[in-house]
């Protein structure tokens, strides 16, 4: 069964400091990875996908996501995070001939200035 | 500029009394889906339509229900919430369904956030 983690319930940063949100994943076959922000009150957007091709991802907002096959990671990165980026983070997974969007349980992410 | 709208964003019911979540898009996509997300948790889809195709998901109780009238518009009903059902309810569509055939990115309504009484 296909499953995603997200290890950190929350991430704290500084404003201009690096960020990492941490995820990995478990699917049968090529997994297809995604990850979404939520600001309150606010449904999810999307922030970027890796299908197929350069493991480097990158998405919205300056954000970039690294897919790494064998450690079955797909970490969110940021090299310089903002306070607006405080948000909650999901990231998700769907394997190739299904339908569903299998969520991790999200990452708070709290940049202080 | 809204694409996917959840009508209302907050709902209170009653343990047992049918209750209507409603969603509309002005995206033209062919595909709707309906999330449950409860607190501290990861949304877990319920069910999707492809055009006027329903899918339920194998484990969303028989309670959850829906209907699909037209392209725009896509409802969740409840037929007898309990307790166990106060969650946030997100409504998400994306043009197609299955990855190959483009663009598959799932857009997401602000949510309806159920309480039940």
């Amino acid at each position: 069964a296909q499953s995603v983690a997200q290890p950190e319930d929350q991430v704290n940063v500084a404003e201009g400091n690096p960020l990492t949100v941490k995820c990995t994943y478990s699917v049968s076959g090529n997994p297809y990875l995604f990850w979404y922000v939520q600001y309150p009150n606010r449904g999810l957007q999307f922030l970027l996908k890796y299908i197929t091709g350069d493991n480097l991802v990158k998405g919205s907002y300056g954000f970039e996501a690294e897919f790494n096959k064998s450690q079955t990671s797909f970490h969110l990165k940021k090299p310089s995070a903002l306070v607006s980026d405080s948000a909650l983070y999901f990231c998700a997974v769907r394997e190739q001939a299904g339908t569903a969007l299998i969520f991790g349980k999200g990452t708070t992410l709290s940049v202080s200035s | 500029d809204a694409m996917v709208i959840q009508n209302p964003r907050y709902q209170v019911t009653q343990f047992g009394k049918p209750v209507t979540l409603s969603c509309s898009q002005t995206l033209n996509h062919n595909v709707m889906y309906w999330y449950q997300q409860k607190s501290s948790q990861a949304p877990k889809l319920l069910f999707h339509y492809y055009d006027k195709d329903f899918n339920n998901e194998a484990d969303t109780p028989d309670n959850f229900q829906s209907r699909r009238p037209n392209t725009s518009f896509c409802f969740l009903d409840i037929r007898s919430p309990g307790l166990g059902d106060a969650a946030m309810y997100l409504c998400a569509t994306s043009r197609d369904l299955f990855l190959g055939q483009g663009s598959h990115e799932q857009y997401f309504g602000p949510g309806t956030r159920l309480t039940v009484t």
